[in-house]
């Protein structure tokens, strides 16, 4: 059974920093995987999405990485923003036919602090 | 384009009653999901429809949850009758035809609560 862990669970860093969080699952049988933001209250946004043979994807101030093989993600957050606090959820797809459910971690609350 | 919508943004509903919670998901995308987050717990799956059949259900909790979608467009999830373990953001998401290379696209959830 896949599990997707997501270290810190909380972080607090003042505006300007570069920043990076976490995410290791325990089944590299992955088909791809998608980090999304959260705002109180509302959706999730997706951020970036990781097929499995890749080994990073940019956005912006965004690049999440993926090492399958040794079950890890990061997302690294460049020149942090007030703006940038929310949590960040990673989830993953499971390689196989039929196979479409995301596995999610609890996330990663960010804040930035002005 | 518009997005997945979700009807409505919160309920609260006392326990034993009936709610049905409501998706529509973006125009086009034949795959559709329920998930759900109660508190403290991180976002669990609940089913997927391909159109309008059930491609994958084994994430419902139990009978109590009823899902539907009529005709390949919108979906209902319907909880019936309601238990105070139920309450939690319900969301819904969907994808394209061909689901698999691409990542998924949610609503705003619908925030239950059972008093």
């Amino acid at each position: 059974k896949q599990e997707v862990t997501q270290i810190p669970a909380a972080l607090s860093v003042p505006e300007g920093e570069n920043l990076v969080l976490n995410c290791s699952f325990t089944d590299s049988a992955i088909y791809n995987l998608q980090w999304f933001r959260q705002d109180p209250g509302k959706g999730l946004t997706s951020l970036l999405l990781i097929q499995s043979s890749q080994r990073e994807q940019t956005s912006g101030r965004l690049n999440a990485s993926l090492d399958k093989s040794s079950g890890r993600s990061t997302l690294y957050i460049a020149a942090s923003q007030p703006g940038d606090s929310a949590t960040y959820l990673c989830a993953v797809r499971r390689s196989g036919a039929g196979s479409y459910q995301l596995t999610f971690g609890k996330g990663t609350k960010l804040s930035v602090i002005p | 384009e518009a997005g997945v919508t979700q009807f409505p943004s919160h309920s609260v509903i006392e326990k034993g009653q009936t709610v049905t919670l409501r998706c529509d998901p973006i125009s086009g995308h034949d795959n559709l999901y329920w998930y759900r987050r109660v508190m403290g717990k991180e976002i669990k799956f609940l089913l997927h429809f391909v159109k309008e059949s059930k491609q994958d259900e084994s994430g419902m909790p139990n009978n109590r949850f009823l899902a539907e979608r009529t005709g390949g467009t919108y979906s209902t999830l319907k909880v019936q009758p309601a238990e105070l373990e139920d309450s939690g953001v319900y969301f819904c998401a969907s994808s394209p035809p061909s689901g698999r290379h691409y990542g998924y696209t949610f609503g705003s959830g619908t925030r239950l609560t059972v008093v």
